[in-house]
């Protein structure tokens, strides 16, 4: 099975500034690893997806429909970062990585973003 | 607009079956290519993924619980049902049911449902 490992358990940052997230995969993924985003009390919410197509190639990714261009996901093989631009308030929230290279799929053990 | 609505007990007794059920609304799981997953959130923890089902019927299990889980699909009535079996206080958390338009990510949840291991 794959395992994600996901740092920092948390972060503390300030509205506008830069961060980044890593995710690394126990064995190389291709671009398969997605990203969510979550709020207390609230389902995750998806921010980044791969998908699988037919031609060759690296599986491209992109943004879930609604997600502002603020958020980037890179990387591949073993070792993936989400980098948020220019924190907004909003932002704030505990964020998970998911490697959906094969089944059984799983989830980083997430990180907490909070307000410094 | 797709929605998934989970339901079951709030409360299940150490060593019961627990019975989940997502219904599903805005698409079918008959379409080429979806799929249904069910994950697991205990309070304060991380997710965890326990099961998917595709469209064509094919079920994936978590290895960690494979013997405890079964899915099954009732695409009449726009359903998924998750059956775990010999509970845990260790089971104790929010299940999710979430729609795979690819059987990769997931793009819609429902609002997940608490459910309590105690006797």
């Amino acid at each position: 099975d794959i395992q994600v490992t996901q740092s920092p358990s948390s972060l503390s940052a300030s509205v506008g500034d830069r961060v980044t997230i890593t995710c690394r995969a126990s064995q190389s993924i291709s671009t398969f690893l997605n990203w969510y985003q979550q709020k207390p009390g609230k389902a995750p919410r998806l921010l980044i997806y791969t998908l699988a197509t037919s031609q060759s190639g690296v599986p491209p990714r992109f943004l879930q429909s609604g997600v502002p261009s603020r958020f980037n996901g890179s990387g591949s093989g073993t070792d993936f970062t989400l980098t948020i631009s220019s924190l907004q308030p909003e932002d704030f929230a505990t964020y998970y990585c998911q490697q959906s290279y094969t089944t059984p799929y799983s989830f980083g053990q997430g990180t907490k973003l909070e307000i410094k | 607009q797709i929605t998934l609505k989970e339901s079951g007990p709030t409360l299940v007794k150490p060593t019961q079956t627990l019975t989940l059920t997502c219904t599903l609304s805005g698409f079918s799981l008959s379409d080429a290519g979806v799929a249904v997953g069910w994950i697991r959130q205990p309070p304060g923890k991380a997710l965890e993924w326990l099961a998917l089902i595709y469209w064509d019927d094919d079920k994936r299990y978590s290895p960690s619980h494979k013997n405890r889980l079964t899915i099954t699909k009732d695409t009449s009535k726009n359903r998924v049902v998750l059956t775990m079996t010999n509970m845990d206080p260790v089971d104790t958390a929010t299940y999710y049911c979430a729609h795979s338009p690819t059987g990769r990510a997931f793009d819609i949840w429902g609002q997940g449902t608490m459910i309590t291991v105690s006797s």
